[in-house]
């Protein structure tokens, strides 16, 4: 069965700080990828998707997302935070072929101090 | 565009008691979703519709879940009766694209928050 891990529950930065999400998914197949981002009082929303072509997506919010096929890897990354970042963000991953369940990872939680 | 409408937005009941949530997808999506979040966790997919039938429903707990989605449009999740664990966020999210190959993404409403004491 498919699964996905995030690896930090929790994350603290400074405003201008770089972030680095860890997510490693399990399935062996076609996967479809996507970072989820919940800010607060807010429903979930689409952050970025990954389905195939170049391994390096860009989003909105100036965030970014490279797949590692090898390591079964999809990082989200921004290179200086705001203090609107602050949120919890979740990794999920559909099977590429049929189906097409979305399972998503506990999540992370980032509060950027101002 | 519209979004996904859920109600209500806040629920406390009693366990062993029942209730009912109510979500309005986006107009013209197919695919409807239930999940529930608890506390600290992602969100877990309950049911999963196809317009009107049913695409994956293995981690509804069917003892005491039940959804239906009658005619292809909005749908209703009901439990009965209600358990402390039941205590939760549920979801529901919508999605345009009936294909096989690929799944584009899933459109969130606000969710229903669910307190069983």
């Amino acid at each position: 069965a498919q699964s996905v891990s995030q690896h930090n529950h929790h994350v603290i930065l400074s405003e201008a700080a770089s972030l680095e999400l860890g997510c490693n998914y399990s399935y062996g197949g076609t996967v479809n990828l996507f970072w989820y981002v919940q800010y607060p009082g807010q429903h979930l929303q689409l952050l970025l998707k990954y389905f195939s072509g170049d391994p390096l997506v860009k989003g909105i919010k100036g965030f970014e997302a490279e797949f590692i096929k090898s390591k079964f890897s999809f990082n989200l990354r921004k290179p200086s935070v705001q203090w609107s970042d602050t949120a919890e963000y979740f990794c999920a991953v559909n099977e590429g072929t049929g189906g097409f369940k979305t399972i998503f990872g506990a999540g992370t939680r980032l509060f950027v101090k101002a | 565009e519209a979004g996904v409408a859920q109600s209500p937005r806040y629920k406390i009941i009693e366990k062993r008691q029942s209730v009912a949530f109510w979500c309005n997808p986006i107009s013209g999506h197919a695919t409807l979703y239930w999940y529930q979040q608890i506390l600290g966790q992602g969100p877990k997919l309950l049911i999963q519709f196809q317009n009107n039938g049913v695409v994956d429903d293995s981690q509804l707990p069917k003892d005491r879940f039940s959804a239906e989605r009658l005619k292809g449009v909005d749908s209703t999740l009901k439990i009965q009766p209600a358990k402390l664990e039941d205590s939760a966020v549920y979801l529901c999210a919508s999605s345009p694209y009936r294909g096989i190959a690929t799944n584009e993404k899933l459109f969130f409403g606000s969710g229903t928050q669910l307190s069983v004491l």
